[in-house]
């Protein structure tokens, strides 16, 4: 059972480059979660979703997009990366809204 | 808004000893509250939980305390091990079981180092 699983591990993007990254899980679970991970910031939740073909901006979500074409998929885009959006990005997933599966996590560079 | 304090930044501790990180919240309809352990290079894992209907909580080494009326709740470990070295994080929330999204909010995190 393979859980949550975030691809890729490990992005340097130039300021301007636009990439996505993906959230994928395997337990049938309705939500799902982007969060962002700052020293000394704790988690910040910046988009999720609670159903297939749903999304909705968290506390952090401009500079970023995402889609839940799927129901076990859960994509995050950067249309402009800056380099504030250098971050360790988690996805998460739930049954209900609690007790959240975490990813491994995408540390992201932006130079 | 809604805010999750988390003290202390840093714990360290020897191996056996115990350790307790704190958490208050601002938000009264918080009834739901979470505690993650995040190993280095790792995601974060839940590892006990507790609901404002209930005081305490405990799973073998590691009990939950809830004061609704302080608005506070702690994480307490005891006999503590090197492998309980980590970042852990509280989390809040007003969860409701009749559906709907209740907003998880997030402590900064506790570094705790148990050293043997």
């Amino acid at each position: 059972n393979a859980g949550v699983t975030q691809t890729p591990k490990f992005r340097v993007l130039k300021t301007g480059q636009s990439m996505t990254l993906l959230c994928a899980q395997d337990m049938n679970h309705e939500y799902m979660y982007w969060y962002r991970q700052d020293p000394g910031m704790g988690l910040r939740l910046i988009h999720y979703s609670v159903g297939e073909g749903t999304t909705a901006k968290g506390e952090v979500p401009d500079g970023y997009n995402v889609s839940r074409l799927k129901k076990q998929n859960f994509l995050l885009g950067l249309e402009s990366a800056a380099p504030s959006q250098t971050s360790v990005y988690f996805c998460a997933s739930s049954y209900e809204d609690y007790g959240y599966t975490f990813g491994s996590g995408t540390r992201l560079t932006v130079v | 808004g809604e805010n999750v304090e988390q003290h202390p930044s840093t714990l360290s501790v020897q191996e056996g000893d115990s350790a307790v990180i704190k958490c208050t919240y601002s938000d009264s309809a918080s009834n739901y509250f979470p505690w993650y352990k995040q190993e280095l290079g790792k995601g974060p894992q839940l590892i006990i939980d507790i609901r404002s209907n209930v005081g305490e909580k405990k799973d073998q080494r590691i009990a939950v305390t809830l004061n609704k009326t302080a608005k506070h709740f702690s994480l307490h470990i005891t006999e503590t091990q090197p492998e309980d070295s980590a970042v852990y994080f509280c989390a809040a929330s007003p969860w409701r079981p009749s559906g709907g999204y209740n907003k998880l909010i997030f402590g900064a995190g506790t570094r705790l180092a148990v050293h043997p």
